[in-house]
């Protein structure tokens, strides 16, 4: 059973633009909701996270809004570079317990120049 | 460097072979996990340690997998008898907890690459 699905599976955005991630979630005792950014051959590194009291927070250029009720959540980076190109995981996971991460399947970003 | 280390980084084996893997957390955090990443997928949860402590374990960890934090700094990881499915990024992440107060933030080290030939 997939509890984060995660889309698109890839996404092309010029240099400048506004590259936006979308992930749904099922499991509605979740209450931590991260974002991982990963380059081949590495670790996933932690972008920005957010619980469900908010419904937005920005570090940077890296935005997340949160719709509780609607159990979605999503990234925005805005003024993409060639450098965010990357592949992002959102994930979550709940208060109680191991706090295990569920991730989504990945967005490979590319961000043409 | 004061992040996640692993080790060996990368490494091919026979099938049927034992493989052992070690990773060393962030310096004073108190929970250890260990996750599994196939090619073009997330990374799935194996299991998790809270100090020396195994307290959860998934599914996929089958009878040949087994996991130690022996004094509750570094971890191992070991696989028996290693499967050609079992080709896979093996990434280890800590977390910080305080007394009552839990962090959810994981921290990944760069992972150990296995493949079974």
């Amino acid at each position: 059973q997939q509890q984060v699905k995660q889309s698109p599976q890839s996404l092309i955005v010029q240099k400048g633009g506004i590259s936006i991630i979308n992930c749904a979630y099922e499991n509605t005792a979740f209450d931590y909701f991260p974002w991982y950014q990963q380059f081949p051959g590495k670790g996933p590194a932690l972008l920005i996270a957010i619980r469900p009291d908010v419904s937005e927070k920005k570090e940077g250029r890296f935005t997340i809004s949160f719709n509780k009720s609607a159990k979605q959540f999503s990234l925005h980076i805005m003024d993409s570079q060639p450098g965010d190109s990357a592949t992002y995981f959102c994930a979550a996971s709940m208060k109680q317990g191991a706090q295990k991460l569920v991730f989504g399947q990945g967005t490979r970003l590319t961000i043409n120049p | 460097d004061t992040g996640v280390s692993q080790n060996p980084r990368h490494k091919i084996t026979k099938r049927g072979q034992n493989v052992t893997f070690r990773c060393d957390p962030i310096s004073e955090h108190n929970r250890l996990y260990w996750y599994r990443q196939t090619l073009g997928q997330g990374p799935e949860f194996l299991t998790y340690f809270q100090n020396e402590a195994q307290l959860e374990k998934s599914r996929l960890l089958s009878d040949r997998f087994s996991a130690e934090r022996p004094k509750g700094s570094f971890s191992t990881l070991e696989i028996q008898r290693t499967e050609q499915g079992d080709s896979a990024m093996y990434l280890c992440a800590s977390s910080p907890a305080w007394g009552q107060e839990i962090n959810n933030e994981q921290f990944f080290g760069p992972g150990t690459r296995l493949t079974v030939l």
